[in-house]
């Protein structure tokens, strides 16, 4: 199957700093590319939708300033958390849609973030 | 809606029994589902997916029931396995929010050996 690759996989900050994770398309370019964050024992909650060449679409809640989201390519798609702060730890997961039909979406495996 | 803040509801089989783990959904406009299967920490892994023309679909070892009526969804696993621990969501694409994928609560499924 299509692989979604997200890195770092795990990283560690001090609050302040901003932090950038990657989500790639491996194998087949992804027209559209989904942003999950997950706290520990809880669901997954959309942040934003982001499709290549054009600004994210944030869900409501999501500060887009907080949290930057660029899509320069059919096959990359980044997550900036600026100035990142405790309660921003959390699971950040991607995923990649590869036509319009949702059925062909692949998740990446997850990027986890600890901010001191 | 979506279920940001509510904690994972649990379920514990013997190994061999069937699992039966249930899902509400709230948007009448969503025609597609899946169920996920996700383990500690790694992405969701698809499991089964279903379009609302249908009511049941089966794969293997599972089988996806689908009530539009009263917006339920629910994922049977036959004869649970060790292997089959993790937690599982259902996830419904909302066409009338541009398509974008929203997941359920989640349940953690616990199998005893």
């Amino acid at each position: 199957g299509a692989v979604v690759s997200q890195h770092p996989s795990r990283v560690i900050c001090k609050s302040g700093t901003s932090v950038k994770i990657e989500c790639r398309s491996l194998d087949f370019q992804a027209t559209t590319m989904f942003w999950y964050r997950q706290f520990p024992k809880q669901s997954l909650m959309l942040m934003a939708t982001s499709n290549e060449g054009s600004k994210a679409t944030y869900e409501q809640g999501v500060e887009k300033d907080k949290f930057l989201i660029n899509h320069a390519s059919l096959t990359l798609s980044t997550l900036t958390v600026t100035s990142a702060h405790p309660e921003d730890s959390s699971f950040y997961i991607c995923s990649a849609s590869r036509g319009h039909n949702t059925g062909e979406l692949f998740f990446g495996e997850g990027s986890r973030l600890t901010v001191l | 809606g979506e279920s940001v803040g509510l904690h994972l509801p649990t379920l514990s089989v013997q190994e061999g029994d069937n699992s039966i783990i249930n899902c509400a959904y709230s948007n009448s406009a969503s025609d597609y589902f899946i169920w996920y299967k996700q383990e500690s920490g790694k992405g969701p892994q698809f499991i089964i997916d279903i379009r609302s023309n249908m009511d049941k679909r089966q794969g293997q070892r599972v089988t996806v029931l689908l009530n539009k009526t009263v917006k339920h969804l629910s994922l049977q696993i036959a004869a649970t396995q060790p292997g089959d621990s993790a937690v599982y969501f259902c996830a419904e694409k909302r066409n009338n929010q541009g398509g974008k994928l929203i997941f359920g609560q989640g349940t953690e499924l616990s199998v005893k050996p």
